[in-house]
């Protein structure tokens, strides 16, 4: 079975500082893909990174910057000088090759950037 | 270059009412997930079809909850006779073709059906 842990319910930081959200994952497959999701107060779900289990180089877009570390089942997500417009709740998840695409998701992390 | 569209963005029921949902797919896009998401809970996975055709249903309530994707129109996410613990958000994402095997399609979700049950 699948599972995707996120410990930070909430995280609450002033803008410009600096974010890290956390996401462990569990999973028996070789081969899986994780993901991250931004859902805004809005409530749609926007689509950030997907990354496969084999490509564990870091990845960096603008602020945003993911750090895979199949050592430890982690996929962790920073922002950088963090933004008023980057509260959210954010969702790691994971798919498993093999399947569907269905995703299994953490219970996702509220990030509260305040002026 | 409309995204998936999810309609009604709220919905009202008393219990014991029945609850349709519907999802229009992004164009292109010929398969659809539905999700539902509980108060401070991740999203769960309920069921994935494809056009006319239910592939994975292994998410989805055994009573009350059907799910059905018509050649033609939106996919609707039917729940009969609701009770409370159906208020939830329920999310539809769209993809264009399944990888079968790979587990890589990015999906693209919708705004979600809020329903409440009174």
């Amino acid at each position: 079975a699948q599972k995707v842990t996120q410990a930070q319910t909430e995280i609450s930081v002033v803008e410009k500082e600096d974010v890290t959200l956390d996401c462990v994952y569990e999973t028996r497959d070789t081969t899986y893909y994780l993901f991250w999701y931004k859902q805004p107060p809005s409530g749609e779900l926007v689509f950030l990174i997907r990354r496969n289990s084999f490509d564990e180089q870091n990845e960096i877009s603008g602020r945003y910057s993911w750090n895979f570390q199949k050592s430890t089942s982690s996929f962790n997500f920073t922002i950088t000088a963090s933004q008023v417009v980057d509260s959210a709740v954010y969702f790691c998840a994971l798919s498993e090759a093999g399947g569907y695409s269905t995703l299994t998701f953490g219970k996702g992390t509220m990030l509260l950037v305040s002026p | 270059n409309a995204g998936v569209m999810q309609n009604p963005r709220h919905l009202v029921r008393r219990r014991g009412q029945e609850a349709r949902l519907r999802c229009s797919p992004m164009k292109g896009h010929s398969h659809v997930y539905w999700y539902r998401q509980l108060p401070e809970e991740g999203l769960k996975f309920m069921v994935y079809l494809q056009k006319e055709n239910i592939i994975d249903e292994s998410g989805m309530p055994k009573e009350r909850f059907s799910a059905e994707f018509p050649k033609e129109g939106p996919s609707i996410l039917r729940i009969q006779q609701v009770v409370r613990g159906d208020s939830a958000a329920y999310f539809c994402a769209s993809s264009p073709r399944d990888r079968v095997g790979t587990g890589a399609n990015v999906l693209t979700f919708g705004a979600g059906s809020r329903l409440t049950v009174l």
